[in-house]
């Protein structure tokens, strides 16, 4: 079993509607969480991090569930440009990148 | 957040040869990493470049495959050798930043190697 898992998708929905995607993690001492999203042949980049009591930035907000061991990522009114691939990256540790795990992403095609 | 830039940002390289890539940062900063994206994966950190002393390498990879430079605060690099096929991969800097334990990271815009 991977140490961070994703449902890969693709998640093929019309403009204007809301997709949510979770991601779970094994390790209970994981300490922070991110999701990035990455474009076709682009690097990743941060979207957000995710904070114990939730957090939201615009259409995006974002959950830790530390008790299911899962974070989300709900996007509303999508739009055309949100189309990409969503990384969950958890970080086992402190301040250390050998303990940051990405997950394999999951995809998002936004249709018109 | 930092800019990085990286050279080359893609190379087809005979089998048996080496590539170096570079790892530019606009600011100095403490961390750097490369990664490792092969088709369709998800990211695999090869290893932190430190600076002023060896890289340390996650399992799996080794520093007579993937020797890593890191002379200073704003440069480091990585140096694929004796390629093969199977190491046809996008490979990435990045960077941490934040001096908070939920340190976030940012990547360079990769290289894409294709070996034949």
């Amino acid at each position: 079993r991977k140490e961070v898992e994703q449902d890969p998708g693709p998640f093929n929905v019309p403009e204007g509607a809301t997709v949510a995607f979770n991601c779970t993690y094994s390790n209970s001492a994981s300490q922070s969480f991110f999701w990035y999203r990455q474009d076709c042949r682009k690097e990743p980049k941060l979207l957000m991090s995710v904070y114990s009591s939730g957090n939201e930035d615009g259409r995006f907000t974002a959950q830790l569930n530390r008790a299911s061991q899962y974070i989300s990522l709900l996007i509303r009114d999508s739009k055309l440009s949100d189309s990409a691939t969503y990384l969950c990256v958890v970080n086992r540790g402190y301040s250390s990148a050998s303990k940051i795990i990405f997950g394999s992403g999951t995809r998002l095609s936004i249709r018109p | 957040s930092a800019v990085i830039s990286q050279k080359p940002s893609r190379d087809i390289c005979q089998r048996g040869t080496s590539l170096t890539i570079q790892c530019q940062v606009d600011s100095q900063v403490t961390m750097m990493f490369w990664y490792r994206q092969q088709p369709g994966q998800s990211l695999t950190l090869i290893a932190t470049a430190n600076q002023g002393s060896e890289a340390t390498y996650e399992s799996g990879f080794v520093i007579d495959k993937f020797p890593i430079s890191r002379p200073n605060l704003t440069f480091s690099t990585l140096t694929v050798s004796n390629l093969s096929p199977e190491d046809s991969s996008i490979y990435l800097c990045s960077v941490e930043e934040g001096a908070t334990r939920a340190n976030e990271q940012f990547f360079g815009p990769g290289t894409r190697l294709t070996v034949l």
